[in-house]
């Protein structure tokens, strides 16, 4: 069974800029959490989508943004980047069924630099 | 607010030793409990999953435990090798409405020298 997967691995950008990251669930996952890891902070919640709406949002601007598809992939969005941006960004999933609470995987993971 | 502590900071041990990693958390109302190791510039490794109602948990050569109540969990990790160096990550889900997300100690700079 494949595991969770994340594109592209590497992303450089410029101040201002903006950059989509994908992920691609395990299959029959339908849960997606996404989490912003850096030296400083350690790993922080950005959001989670189920059912292709969004169900917790952590304490991030509007800058971060994102979406699910109707086959579970999700992709977040960060507009206008800030050199603070820079961080390793990691999404995992989860077989979310009901209100069963499940283990979470997650992916290697997309590590942005902000220039 | 729900924070999570992970005590001690780094730890190295020679190979064979048994450790334990301890791990802190100051809401009690949490759903479940995830272990996770990680590999310098890689992404995470679900170790073990702890149910609220659960006790401990155990795969191979680990064994985690988690006392709700007090707000405490422990890694323990049997006859350590090199490939055990990583960071150990503990995270608390809190269910509900917070069910997605996961709330990460710092996290511990396991070293095992040979």
């Amino acid at each position: 069974k494949a595991g969770v997967t994340q594109t592209p691995r590497y992303l450089i950008k410029t101040r201002g800029q903006q950059v989509t990251l994908s992920c691609s669930p395990i299959s029959g996952h339908r849960s997606v959490s996404w989490y912003q890891q850096t030296p400083g902070q350690g790993l922080q919640f950005l959001f989670e989508y189920f059912s292709e709406t969004q169900r917790n949002k952590g304490n991030f601007p509007g800058r971060f943004s994102g979406r699910q598809f109707s086959n579970s992939r999700s992709e977040m969005n960060v507009s206008t980047l800030e050199l603070g941006d820079s961080a390793l960004y990691l999404c995992a999933s989860s077989l979310r069924t009901g209100f069963q609470y499940n283990e979470q995987f997650f992916g290697p993971g997309t590590r942005l630099t902000v220039l | 607010k729900q924070e999570v502590t992970q005590i001690p900071a780094a730890l190295s041990v020679p190979e064979g030793e048994n450790l334990v990693l301890n791990c802190s958390f100051t809401d009690s109302a949490i759903y479940n409990l995830q272990w996770f190791r990680q590999d310098p510039g890689k992404g995470l490794t679900s170790l073990l999953l702890i149910q609220s109602s659960q006790r401990e948990q155990t795969s191979g050569r680990l064994n985690a435990s988690l006392d709700k109540s007090s707000g405490r969990s422990t890694l323990y990790i049997a006859a350590s090798q090199p490939g055990d160096s990583a960071t150990y990550l503990c995270a608390v889900n809190a269910g509900g409405t917070s069910y997605g997300k996961l709330t990460f100690g710092q996290g511990t700079i396991l070293t095992v020298h040979p």
